[in-house]
């Protein structure tokens, strides 16, 4: 079974704080996808990265960052100096081979960024 | 170009009632999803069509869920008799084919919020 867990449900911080979303995965799948996608209050889904399973590389994009480690399933997420825009909803997600058909979601976490 | 849209983006709707929401995919998308946001959950998958392949119907939460798609195209998710736990936003993604051996991304639309009355 695929699952996906996010244990933060909500997360406040001021702005310029740092934030670390965190995301945990299962799967028996040996190659499979990582996602992260941002919901603003307008509701659209937008894609921020997608991570393979045989790439750990941490990744770095701006103020954003992915800590990708497979011994302890986790992709996380840190917004470096966040700011008001980041305030949303974001979401890990996961596809495996044997499920190529579908994202299984995390159920979010929604991050409120205050002046 | 133009990215995936869905109609109605609102509708509200009485119990017992049937729905019938709409999704418009990418032009040239083989692969066609629907997916439920919750209140509180996370995007729950429903349903995957693929050409003209059987879909694959494993996230429908019961027999009242169906959907079609038409021509390879244009999808269509029906709910009959609404209950006000199908309350939520469901949301349609379309990518390129999909495989076991590789990843197109999916794009998404921007939803049709539903409500039970």
């Amino acid at each position: 079974a695929q699952k996906v867990t996010q244990a933060q449900t909500e997360i406040s911080v001021v702005e310029k704080e740092d934030v670390t979303l965190d995301c945990v995965y299962e799967t028996r799948d040996t190659t499979y996808y990582l996602f992260w996608y941002k919901q603003p209050p307008s509701g659209e889904l937008v894609f921020l990265i997608r991570r393979n399973s045989f790439d750990e590389q941490n990744e770095i994009s701006g103020r954003y960052s992915w800590n990708f480690q497979k011994s302890t399933s986790s992709f996380n997420f840190t917004i470096t100096a966040s700011q008001v825009v980041d305030s949303a909803v974001y979401f890990c997600a996961l596809r495996t081979n044997t499920g190529f058909q579908k994202l299984v979601f995390g159920t979010g976490t929604r991050l409120l960024v205050s002046p | 170009g133009a990215g995936v849209s869905q109609s109605p983006s609102n509708k509200v709707t009485e119990k017992g009632k049937d729905v019938e929401l709409r999704c418009d995919p990418i032009s040239g998308h083989t692969a066609l999803y629907w997916y439920r946001q919750s209140l509180g959950q996370g995007l729950e998958f429903l349903i995957y069509f693929q050409g003209n392949s059987a879909p694959d119907k494993s996230g429908l939460p019961s027999d009242r869920f169906s959907a079609e798609r038409t021509g390879g195209s244009v999808s269509t998710l029906t709910i009959q008799r609404t209950q006000q736990e199908d309350s939520a936003v469901y949301l349609c993604a379309s990518s390129l084919v999909a495989s076991a051996s590789s990843y197109n991304e999916q794009f998404f639309g921007p939803g049709t919020r539903l409500t039970v009355l």
